[in-house]
């Protein structure tokens, strides 16, 4: 699979466990999102790396952790999540560093996540 | 502050029928719409933006500052546009910012 792609496409977990979401873009891009998607809200971002150092951080809840060890590998870890974290979370990437026009934002699958 | 309205959660059109998806957005500054589609089991992706006044898959949409709207248009719905579709706003030329997106609308074209 091209593009951007993230694992595991489905988890479920307990809220004592701990788990980390991946995504990975095969793209050089040079910038990457954390998107989450309620079934009842609109999509919300969580989190924006560029060149793996994060710029943005939307109050998110300590529980979820981010990290971005190089420009094409971001992960989500969980830890301690409660059940209304159940979602689908969205990782996205694009081109553009800084500066200049806006470049368009390439989605993943999504993981599906059910925290019991 | 940002914030993008689709006021529509679910449109339903015959086949054949005019389709219209209504977005209107707040923001202070100059702003970018987009267009992002889901069709079932795929991913998110890119359907549209204001700045290419492109027509893809037959939908268009225009960029009317004064209604402060982004809707998108298509004369003759088919059932592979069944979807749900998100409009999405940024601020224009200043590189990387991230996306706001509506609450998205869900058509459903019918045979």
């Amino acid at each position: 699979e091209t593009g951007v792609t993230q694992t595991p496409r489905h988890l479920v977990m307990g809220m004592t466990n701990k788990k980390s979401l991946k995504c990975e873009q095969h793209l050089g891009h040079n910038a990457m999102y954390w998107y989450k998607q309620s079934a009842k809200k609109p999509l919300e971002l969580m989190f924006v790396y560029s060149l793996e150092e994060r710029v943005e951080n939307n109050s998110v809840p300590s529980r979820f952790s981010p990290e971005c060890p190089n420009s094409s590998h971001l992960f989500l870890h969980l830890h301690t999540l409660q059940p209304e974290d159940s979602a689908l979370y969205l990782c996205a990437s694009s081109p553009r560093l800084a500066g200049g026009r806006i470049d368009t934002q390439y989605f993943g699958p999504g993981t599906r996540l059910t925290v019991l | 502050a940002q914030r993008v309205t689709q006021p529509e959660k679910l449109l339903s059109v015959f086949k054949g029928a005019p389709v219209e998806l209504k977005c209107n957005y707040s923001y202070s500054g100059s702003p970018e719409l987009f267009w992002y589609v889901q069709y079932s089991r795929q991913r998110l992706q890119l359907l549209l933006r204001h700045i290419s006044r492109e027509s893809i898959k037959g939908f268009t949409a225009d960029l009317n500052k004064g209604e402060t709207s982004f809707h998108l248009k298509k004369p003759f719905a088919q059932e592979e546009d069944s979807a749900m579709y998100y409009c999405a706003l940024t601020r224009a030329g200043s590189g990387n910012t991230p996306l706001v997106f509506g609450k998205g609308t869900r058509l459903s074209v019918i045979a």
